[in-house]
């Protein structure tokens, strides 16, 4: 069964230093988001991609973070100076054109800023 | 108001017992509901999808009652392998997906 893959599965980092989430969807899903979740609290929104550009983006997601789709497989969410409430669980999903609301997670990213 | 509110919970029942969580959402144009399943650390995963009245797959069956603005997950013959935090979601006023906090279901031997 195809399913998204996320890389690092842990990164920890200072504050203020940039980081890198990597997200792989699901091959034929042509809508792709980030969740974040920290510890104990509920799966947040953050932003919506397709066809290239942001579709729908959280009042969470502000200047310091940017999406991209580098190349034909990989998406990417960049926080660009990271502070220490940014620390949580961050997911990546994806879904299909037919089905746009049926959206598949992958095992998320635990980011730990220091 | 929260735009999706649940009973956070926990539920401990015993094993093949019955048990029903509700879900109230605010946003009454919403036409899409879903129901996650999250274990603990671990990612979202549906489980299952609420289009119309209800919908019905095995153990699981999800209600709609949009007079109410609530959807209810009622799982039969509860298994060990159940328990986990059960997530409600629908679209909010942003027309994004909006989580509940969760309701956390122990299943005991």
């Amino acid at each position: 069964e195809p399913e998204v893959t996320q890389t690092p599965s842990h990164q920890v980092t200072q504050m203020g230093q940039e980081v890198i989430l990597r997200c792989v969807p699901i091959s034929n899903h042509l809508y792709f988001y980030w969740y974040r979740q920290i510890l104990g609290q509920k799966v947040e929104f953050l932003v919506s991609f397709y066809n290239n550009e942001i579709s729908e983006k959280s009042e969470i997601f502000d200047d310091q973070f940017s999406v991209e789709r580098p190349d034909g497989s990989n998406f990417t969410l960049k926080i660009r100076s990271t502070k220490l409430e940014d620390s949580a669980m961050y997911f990546c999903a994806s879904s299909e054109l037919a089905r746009v609301y049926e959206q598949y997670f992958g095992p998320g990213t635990r980011l730990t800023v220091t | 108001r929260k735009e999706v509110e649940q009973d956070p919970g926990p539920f401990n029942v015993p094993e093949g017992a019955t048990v029903a969580f509700n879900c109230t959402y605010s946003n009454s144009a919403s036409q899409s509901f879903f129901w996650y399943r999250q274990d603990c650390r671990k990612e979202p995963k549906l489980l299952m999808s609420v289009y119309s009245s209800g919908n019905e797959d095995g153990r699981f069956t999800a209600q709609l009652n949009r007079a109410s603005q609530y959807i209810s997950l009622l799982i039969r013959d509860s298994k060990l392998s159940d328990s986990a935090t059960y997530l409600c979601t629908t679209l909010g006023y942003g027309q994004n997906f909006v989580f509940g906090p969760g309701t956390r279901l122990s299943v005991l031997p």
